[in-house]
């Protein structure tokens, strides 16, 4: 079946540090991609998505692209500051859209200052 | 303004009592989820509906139920709560399900 691999955490990182978070994916065909955010004591965000191979994502300095030969989709952030701390989710969608999304397990970023 | 909202936001059972979690959607959406939050397992699917008394199990289902007579609500119902279910509930809807998920608030259940 599908899943999604997350590099473990925590994650801890001085502030405008360079950001990557590795996500892989098993899925057949073209499964879309997302990102999801959540900060402490709040549901999921939505962060970004790519939809077919070689799309890029991106939204609040936040960049992951859609690697169908290494079935990846890497968040990478070129600076982060205190307020990216959160736990940061891979997520996938199969092809046909006709199941749930599948989640990593998570990791959590800590940016001090 | 998100157009979801879950209900109660925190609650305090006792084992072997019923337990009902709300979620509330005002977009008109097809799909709704429970999913559960722990820590090391990150979001474990419990249960979805596709539509008006259109539901399925997710990968936890075990001493779930799920009722959805309104497209705008999805109750989650645990039959005789147990330690073990104590957890963050998470709800969540889509318009398709291969678009993006918006979450509610999540309610935090513990079972004593």
């Amino acid at each position: 079946g599908n899943s999604v691999t997350q590099m473990e955490g925590p994650v801890t990182l001085s502030e405008e540090a360079f950001l990557t978070i590795n996500c892989t994916y098993t899925a057949t065909g073209y499964p879309s991609l997302f990102w999801y955010v959540q900060y402490p004591g709040e549901g999921l965000q939505l962060l970004l998505k790519a939809t077919k191979a070689d799309d890029k994502g991106s939204n609040k300095g936040f960049e992951a692209t859609y690697r169908k030969e290494t079935t990846s989709f890497h968040l990478e952030k070129g600076s982060v500051q205190v307020s990216d701390s959160a736990v940061y989710f891979c997520a996938l969608s199969d092809q046909a859209g006709n199941t749930p999304l599948v989640f990593g397990k998570g990791t959590r970023l800590s940016v001090i200052a | 303004d998100a157009g979801i909202t879950q209900s109660p936001r925190h609650k305090v059972t006792e084992t072997g009592t019923p337990v009902t979690l709300r979620c509330h959607q005002t977009e008109n959406h097809r799909y709704m989820y429970w999913y559960r939050q722990d820590p090391g397992h990150g979001l474990r699917l419990i249960h979805y509906s596709y539509g008006v008394k259109d539901t399925d199990k997710g990968e936890v289902s075990d001493g779930y139920s799920v009722s959805r007579s309104k497209t705008e609500d999805f109750l989650l119902t645990l039959e005789s709560a147990t330690s073990s279910q104590t957890s963050v509930y998470f709800c969540a809807i889509t318009k398709g399900q291969g678009d993006g998920y918006t979450f509610g608030s999540g309610t935090r259940l513990t079972v004593v």
